[in-house]
């Protein structure tokens, strides 16, 4: 069974607070990495798609890294805003499959 | 921009009633998902769906579901007697290739309550 894990599971921290959470996934038959960002009533967004062992994204203040070997992603953010207020969700692609599996999502709020 | 949308955004059922939650994906698309959220819950995958046919299906899309582009723009899934364990939110998405190269576009999702 493939399984996604995020952790924390929920975050508050104050408005310009740089934070990172983890998103462990299987080393093996790796083919890429989604993450998403979810607010409230809306549908989830795609942030980066990652495929590559030591891949690094940015998108403003938000970046991630990939480690294939070991089975991770950080996802960072620098200097929250409240706008930054959402549930960030990785999801796995294997190599033999085209669905993806999510993680549970982490939840950040940032407080003003 | 072009989005993915859903219609209804929620729809309250009694068990055993067949349901269709309809969505319309980006036009030039070629790759549709349908996935569920349980409250509380993981998102999961239901199915994929490419050139008119199912992909890739999981073990929670049994013989109760099926989905369908009937007119080349909408994908619709169909819950042919619901339960209520299928209460959830449901989200289309769709890609211009697989979600191997490309990012999914999601739908704001179906809240289905089953009573």
């Amino acid at each position: 069974i493939l399984n996604v894990e995020q952790s924390p599971q929920s975050l508050h921290v104050q408005e310009g607070d740089s934070t990172n959470f983890t998103c462990s996934f299987p080393s093996s038959n790796f083919y890429a990495l989604h993450w998403y960002r979810w607010e409230t009533a809306k549908s989830p967004e795609a942030l980066f798609v990652m495929t590559l062992n030591g891949d690094e994204k940015k998108k403003g203040r938000i970046s991630a890294t990939l480690n294939t070997k070991e089975g991770y992603s950080y996802l960072y953010i620098k200097g929250s805003q409240p706008e930054d207020s959402a549930t960030y969700l990785c999801a796995f692609l294997s190599s033999n499959t085209g669905k993806l599996i999510f993680g549970q999502g982490t939840t950040l709020q940032v407080k003003p | 921009e072009p989005e993915v949308t859903q219609t209804p955004s929620h729809q309250v059922t009694q068990m055993g009633q067949e349901v269709i939650l309809r969505c319309v994906p980006i036009s030039n698309h070629l790759y549709f998902y349908w996935y569920r959220q349980i409250l509380g819950q993981k998102v999961e995958f239901l199915v994929s769906f490419y050139n008119n046919e199912i992909s890739e299906k999981s073990e929670i899309f049994d013989d109760q579901f099926s989905v369908e582009r009937p007119d080349g723009s909408n994908f619709t899934l169909k819950i042919r007697s619901t339960k209520l364990e299928d209460s959830a939110m449901y989200f289309c998405a769709s890609g211009k290739s697989t979600a191997m190269n490309t990012e999914a576009f999601f739908g704001q999702g179906t809240r289905l309550t089953v009573v």
